[in-house]
């Protein structure tokens, strides 16, 4: 059963820096990752996708690197801004299992101005 | 584009009674799937369908029922709503695996609290 952990659960920064969210996961027989951002009340917001043959996907200030043998992914954040706050969750698809996704718990991510 | 929108957005109900909560998703997706999440819990599948006319159970199937009658649209039933099922419901969708990115798509939410 593929189990998706994030780390840290909650992450408070000052405007400005730049920083790394993690994702780690116990199954490498992965379809792909998606990154989400879901802000208090809200749906989730898909932000990258990273196919299993790819290394890494850039969106703006974001970058999301994959490393299937070692079941981790991370998201990059630069130039923080407060508007960033809001909570980020990674999703790994599996080739099994009809292709569902299994979801990490989120990242609480609190800038401050 | 709407992409997948989820009827009612709110809703609350007494023990024992009974609702639909609908989502209908117009990109011609055949993979369809109903979330809970609750503080604490995370995103937990309830039901999920792979194509028109299928449904199969997620990880918290009880007290749930589903139906996908046309492709575009993914019924998920509460017959007797217990308090337990308080939380708020996501519907989301996605091409076949192997089409295009496999991109996860997911509407904005019900909030339902059953008292």
């Amino acid at each position: 059963k593929q189990e998706v952990t994030q780390i840290p659960a909650a992450l408070s920064v000052p405007e400005g820096e730049n920083l790394v969210l993690n994702c780690s996961f116990t199954d490498s027989a992965i379809y792909n990752l998606q990154w989400f951002r879901q802000d208090p009340g809200k749906g989730l917001t898909s932000l990258l996708l990273i196919q299993s043959s790819q290394r890494e996907q850039t969106s703006g200030r974001l970058n999301a690197s994959l490393d299937k043998s070692s079941g981790r992914s991370t998201l990059y954040i630069a130039a923080s801004q407060p508007g960033d706050s809001a909570t980020y969750l990674c999703a790994v698809r599996s080739w099994a299992n009809a292709g569902k996704s299994t979801f990490g718990d989120g990242t609480t991510l609190t800038v401050k101005p | 584009n709407a992409g997948v929108t989820q009827t009612p957005k709110f809703r609350v109900l007494k023990t024992g009674q009974s609702m639909t909560l609908l989502c209908a998703q117009d990109m011609n997706h055949e993979y369809m799937y109903w979330y809970r999440q609750d503080p604490g819990m995370g995103l937990r599948l309830i039901h999920y369908s792979v194509g028109e006319g299928t449904t199969a159970k997620g990880e918290v199937p009880d007290g749930y029922n589903v139906s996908r009658l046309k492709k575009q649209n993914f019924l998920l039933g509460l017959e007797s709503a217990a308090p337990s099922q308080t939380s708020v419901y996501f519907c989301a969708s996605s091409p076949l695996a192997g089409e295009n990115t496999g991109e996860l798509f997911f509407g904005e939410g019900s909030r339902l609290t059953v008292l």
